[in-house]
């Protein structure tokens, strides 16, 4: 069974400090994680994805995240956060076989303070 | 590439109305395509899974008659809310997948239906 857990419901960053999701996963089988960011009454924007290859992903808008096998995390990071990053960010896993259902976290609302 | 698109992006319709609501991707052809619902601040649930052509695959606790669910051609699914009550109000989003695109592992989400049932 495959399931990720999203440590914080809300993150308030300054802006221009550093910005820290976390994510952590259980798989039974090696997965596929991605990252997606969810502005309000919006579709989700992928921002990045691992999929067994480098395990240092970079994504857009300066975001990066490392896939970490020995503490099945997957945070998401960026060095400088800026005031349009406020949004909903979503971690997902998949398995890299059979039906590739996503399955979400719960969510975390990042907060930018001016 | 891989863009999905949903239409309407809102509507309103009264309680006991139907209301279909469509998901095309426009540069590839999907052969899954996915449904979810969102309530506020909450993440998103899946309701269905549809492959092209076969019946849609419905996640437990899913009215399979309340919400219909059509694939009828690989760039085209169709959700229909029958008989839409205020508890339906929701936002409504597709995905769809290819084998073809990232070995069919990325899902290429809509950009969401905002549903209010009065």
């Amino acid at each position: 069974a495959q399931s990720v857990t999203q440590l914080d419901s809300h993150v308030s960053v300054s802006e221009g400090t550093p910005v820290l999701l976390r994510c952590n996963y259980s798989s039974s089988y090696s997965p596929s994680l991605f990252w997606y960011v969810q502005h309000p009454n919006k579709g989700l924007q992928l921002l990045l994805k691992y999929t067994s290859a480098a395990t240092l992903v970079k994504g857009i808008n300066g975001f990066e995240a490392e896939f970490k096998k020995s503490e099945t995390s997957f945070h998401l990071t960026k060095p400088s956060a800026h005031m349009s990053d406020a949004a909903e960010y979503f971690c997902v896993v998949t398995p890299t076989s059979g039906t590739y259902k996503y399955i979400f976290g719960t969510g975390t609302r990042l907060k930018v303070l001016a | 590439g891989a863009v999905v698109s949903q239409h309407p992006s809102w509507v309103i319709c009264k309680s006991g109305t139907s209301v279909k609501i469509e998901c095309r991707s426009l540069d590839f052809q999907a052969t899954t395509m996915f449904w979810y619902r969102q309530f506020p601040k909450q993440s998103l649930m899946l309701m269905a899974t549809s492959n092209e052509g076969s019946k849609a695959t419905y996640e437990q606790g899913v009215e399979k008659d309340k919400f219909l669910i059509n694939h009828a051609s690989l760039t085209l699914s169709t959700l229909t809310v029958t008989s839409a009550h205020p508890e339906d109000s929701s936002f409504y989003i597709c995905s769809a997948s290819a084998p073809g695109l990232a070995g069919g592992h990325e899902q290429y989400f809509g950009p969401g239906t905002r549903l209010t049932v009065t």
